[in-house]
């Protein structure tokens, strides 16, 4: 049962455009999401975050936003770098206290071209 | 500050072996993850300790699959008998806890132990 799922396996963009990454999910009662970067041979890192009770939130190039009535929410870097390339997990929990239990999507490959 | 360590970074094993990762969480994390990510899949929690004590190990294959985290700061993972499914990256995590600032809290994974069994 894939509770959270990225249906984009790759994505491949120009350098100074949009990058566009999408992730849904079926259950619920998730209030808290997260987007993880990875590079290749290290581990994920944080990038951003959104709660249930916004629609958006913005960190220099970075914005997500929710939409909870359609279950899904996007990524998008503008503009994109050379240095965004990596993988872009999405990821979902319940209760904002519990943040490490964390139920990760299949994850989309960007390419950013320079 | 220094980040999650984990050791070694790779491991390749024949099936019916035994195979241990270590992890040592940032300083002051109370709380500890091990997460398993198959190649083309994203991580699955595996087990959950805040301190020394489990808060969720219902996805660890119990059979096989063991973990410890004596004196609540490093933390052991154990597979014994490999099978040629365990195959993956072995990601330690660690975050502040419940009671912090979850929004600022995120979880900060550390490198990870690629597993083989061949």
């Amino acid at each position: 049962d894939q509770q959270v799922k990225q249906n984009s396996p790759s994505l491949s963009v120009q350098e100074g455009r949009i990058s566009i990454l999408n992730c849904d999910y079926t259950n619920s009662m998730f209030d808290y999401f997260l987007w993880y970067k990875k590079y290749p041979a290290e581990g994920p890192t944080f990038l951003i975050s959104i709660s249930s009770i916004k629609d958006k939130n913005e960190d220099g190039r970075f914005t997500v936003f929710l939409n909870k009535s359609a279950k899904h929410l996007s990524l998008h870097i503008v503009p994109s770098q050379p240095g965004d390339s990596a993988v872009y997990f999405c990821a979902a929990s319940r209760g904002s206290s519990n943040t490490g239990k964390l139920i990760f999507g299949q994850g989309t490959t960007l390419q950013v071209k320079p | 500050e220094a980040g999650v360590a984990q050791s070694p970074r790779y491991k390749i094993i024949e099936k019916r072996q035994s195979v241990a990762f270590w992890c040592n969480p940032i300083s002051g994390h109370a709380t500890l993850y091990w997460y398993q990510q198959i190649l083309g899949q994203g991580p699955k929690l595996l087990i959950q300790f805040q301190n020394n004590g489990v808060v969720d190990d219902s996805q660890l294959p119990k059979d096989r699959f063991s973990a410890e985290r004596l004196k609540g700061v490093d933390s052991t993972l154990k597979i014994q008998p490999a099978k040629l499914e365990d195959s993956a990256v072995y990601l330690c995590a660690s975050s502040l806890g419940p009671g912090q600032s979850s929004y600022n809290s995120p979880l900060h994974f550390g490198n990870g132990t690629r597993l083989t069994v061949t």
